[in-house]
């Protein structure tokens, strides 16, 4: 049982550059939700999504777009990357309802930097 | 437009204080707040408080939610320099757009020296 995985890890691109951030999850979970992290500033939703299929636009959408094709997996893409992006990029998945149903299980991160 | 508010942003104690960390909240439809903890990498669930007045606790760490008040503390006992870490309150909204939807607050850092 592997939780929630990120890849990749870390990444350099350039300006303009495109790039694809995969989170995948094994629990089972309906929700899944990306995130970015930057000083300061804590957790800010940038996707989420409800179910396979199903997208929608969290605070800071601008600049991001994903998808959700088959339910253990949320892939976010930057279709033309800037230094504004540069961040580090959490993934997080929970369940629909039951009991803690919105404790949000949380990936190792990706740290990206736009140059 | 949900928004959290965590204080002090930083906080530096010795081995054995005791420390107090806030986070106060503005929500439509309150449901529920939630306690993480950051180390290096991916933040861990603390506690998730629903109502107003129970003490969650756990070990030396505990925490309460004012519902009225709309904030919520952080207690930790005899700190130790393994508690040295960014410290993460989210509360989520309930209905339409919102459920299941966590809005953070910038986190508290707090270092404990030995």
């Amino acid at each position: 049982n592997a939780g929630v995985t990120q890849t990749p890890k870390f990444r350099v691109l350039k300006t303009g550059q495109s790039m694809t951030l995969l989170c995948a999850q094994d629990m089972n979970h309906e929700y899944m939700y990306w995130y970015r992290q930057d000083p300061g500033m804590g957790l800010r939703l940038i996707h989420y999504s409800v179910g396979e299929g199903t997208t929608a636009k969290g605070e800071v959408p601008d600049g991001y777009n994903v998808s959700r094709l088959k339910k253990q997996n949320f892939l976010l893409g930057l279709e033309s990357a800037a230094p504004s992006q540069t961040s580090v990029y959490f993934c997080a998945s929970s369940r629909s309802s039951g009991r803690a149903y919105n404790e949000q299980f949380f990936g190792p991160g990706t740290r990206l930097t736009v140059l | 437009e949900d928004k959290v508010v965590q204080s002090p942003l930083s906080l530096v104690v010795h081995e054995g204080d005791t420390v107090t960390l806030n986070c106060s909240y503005e929500v439509t439809n309150f449901r529920s707040l939630l306690w993480y903890k950051q180390e290096k990498k991916a933040p861990t669930f603390l506690f998730m408080l629903t109502s107003s007045g129970i003490e969650k606790k756990s070990g030396r760490l505990s925490s309460i939610l004012d519902k009225k008040e709309l904030f919520s503390i952080l207690n930790i006992t005899a700190t130790q320099t393994g508690d040295s870490a960014v410290y993460l309150c989210a509360v989520e909204g309930a209905g339409g757009t919102s459920y299941g939807k966590l809005t953070f607050g910038q986190g508290t850092i707090l270092t404990v020296h030995p």
